[in-house]
């Protein structure tokens, strides 16, 4: 069974430019979550995407926006980057949502870096 | 507030031994679910155990063994019998029933096993 495919693995932009990452869950996974991971933050809670719908978003501007699609597979843009935006950016898929003991898949994160 | 919280930046352990990476949590829902994952240099966060709030034994996973006092609010994962491939960040998460559900993490403790 694959796994959790990130594209692209590596990215580099320059400030005030636009970014659209990709996710691809694991097949029958309908739950996706995205978390920005810096060394001075930790990882943090972007939002997650269940059924194509928006169930939970973190803290983070509108810059940052997200979708799925009907195959599960999910994107997420990030607007008029800032040099802060340089992170590593991990997906998450998960079987179902709304339940404690869900465990999340992860890929293997693109890294951003902003100049 | 800080859900999540590894008061342990890094750790050193010698091979073979065993060793005790710290997490505390705060929540006030009676149902959630605490993770171990383990994150290597390459990036992607690999799921280690889960421990429910209801569960009455202690979760086990081969090496793995989480030490539940749910009074305290501490969830400490024991790798017993360290290998060099244990070396990494390991981070503790958790899921809450009535909070989103989201799993939030706290900030990780760095192991590194001496030979």
């Amino acid at each position: 069974k694959a796994g959790v495919t990130q594209t692209p693995r590596y990215l580099i932009k320059t400030r005030g430019q636009q970014v659209t990452l990709s996710c691809s869950p694991i097949s029958g996974h309908r739950s996706v979550s995205w978390y920005q991971q810096t060394p001075g933050q930790g990882l943090q809670f972007l939002f997650e995407y269940f059924s194509e719908t928006q169930r939970n978003k973190g803290n983070f501007p509108g810059r940052f926006s997200g979708r799925q699609f009907s195959n599960s597979r999910s994107e997420m843009n990030v607007s008029t980057l800032e040099l802060g935006d340089s992170a590593l950016y991990l997906c998450a898929s998960s079987l179902a949502a709304g339940r404690v003991n869900t465990e999340a898949f992860f890929g293997q994160g693109t890294r951003l870096t902003v100049v | 507030a800080q859900k999540i919280t590894q008061t342990q930046p890094g750790m050193f352990v010698q091979e073979k031994e065993a060793v005790t990476l710290d997490c505390t949590y705060d929540t006030s829902d009676p149902s959630y679910g605490l993770f171990w994952y383990k994150q290597p240099s390459s990036g992607e966060m690999i799921f280690l155990i889960y421990q429910g709030s209801y569960d009455q034994q202690n979760a086990t996973e081969g090496r793995y063994s989480l030490n539940f006092q749910k009074a305290r609010k501490s969830a400490n994962l024991v790798i017993s019998a360290s290998q060099l491939g244990d070396s990494a960040m390991y981070f503790c998460a958790m899921r809450e029933l009535l909070n989103n559900n989201d799993m939030r993490f706290g900030a990780g403790t760095r192991l590194t096993v001496k030979p």
